[in-house]
């Protein structure tokens, strides 16, 4: 499986924009880029996922570069509430199990 | 209300002692996994479970055991609890194999003394 390199920790004021940074150079052709978050101790919740095109949903943005070797996950509009661990996977869309890394710890402050 | 349940939320257990963590989902979902997360770590996979009748080894597998006789329950089983295996327990379905939008349960807090 493909591994993702992540900040351990970033800061982003409240109501800027955060702007979480993933390296994933060994990603291959068929595997996604995935993003979950786990606020305190609940579980992962699911955020967004792209193959190539940059994505949006009504949580997050997600771009990824031409080459998929790193893609950046924002938050538009950050509220205390997306205080939470950040995890950025890769994997293909059957037969993968998901493997969380340590992710990013992002901390909206007032 | 439709999601991952799992029982019990906090538990504690002597050395040797064996208990079963529930875990059941009304989705109708193919694939579950059970996962342990440590304090300040990453979640990693202990079992898994492509369809009724199908289990398989994720990366941590010593210590538990597992059975997926229907679709709906997936139960985690610690035949005899070390305290090793002090954690937070999560169990998380989706539709199939890999597919994005994972559900996630809240969680089953074991210690183990």
């Amino acid at each position: 499986d493909a591994k993702t390199t992540q900040p351990p920790s970033m800061d982003c004021a409240e109501g800027r924009a955060a702007n979480l940074p993933c390296n994933h150079s060994t990603i291959s052709g068929n595997e996604y880029v995935y993003w979950y978050r786990q606020i305190h101790s609940q579980g992962p919740q699911y955020i967004i996922h792209g193959l190539k095109n940059n994505e949006t949903n009504e949580m997050a943005s997600l771009i990824i570069t031409e080459d998929r070797k790193s893609s950046t996950l924002i938050l538009p509009h950050a509220t205390l509430r997306d205080t939470a661990v950040y995890y950025c996977i890769v994997g293909g869309n059957y037969g993968q199990n998901f493997v969380f890394g340590p992710g990013t710890r992002l901390s909206v402050l007032p | 209300n439709a999601g991952v349940t799992q029982t019990p939320k906090f538990q504690v257990l002597k050395t040797g002692q064996s208990m079963t963590l529930q875990c059941a989902q009304d989705m109708n979902h193919e694939y579950m996994s059970w996962y342990r997360q440590d304090p300040g770590m990453g979640l990693r996979l202990i079992h898994y479970s492509v369809g009724a009748g199908i289990t398989d080894q994720g990366e941590v597998p010593n210590g538990y055991n597992v059975s997926r006789s229907t679709t709906e329950d997936f139960p985690l089983r610690l035949l005899s609890a070390a305290p090793s295996q002090t954690s937070v327990y999560f169990c998380a379905s989706s539709y199939s194999w890999g597919a994005v939008g994972y559900t996630f349960g809240s969680g089953t807090r074991l210690t183990v003394v």
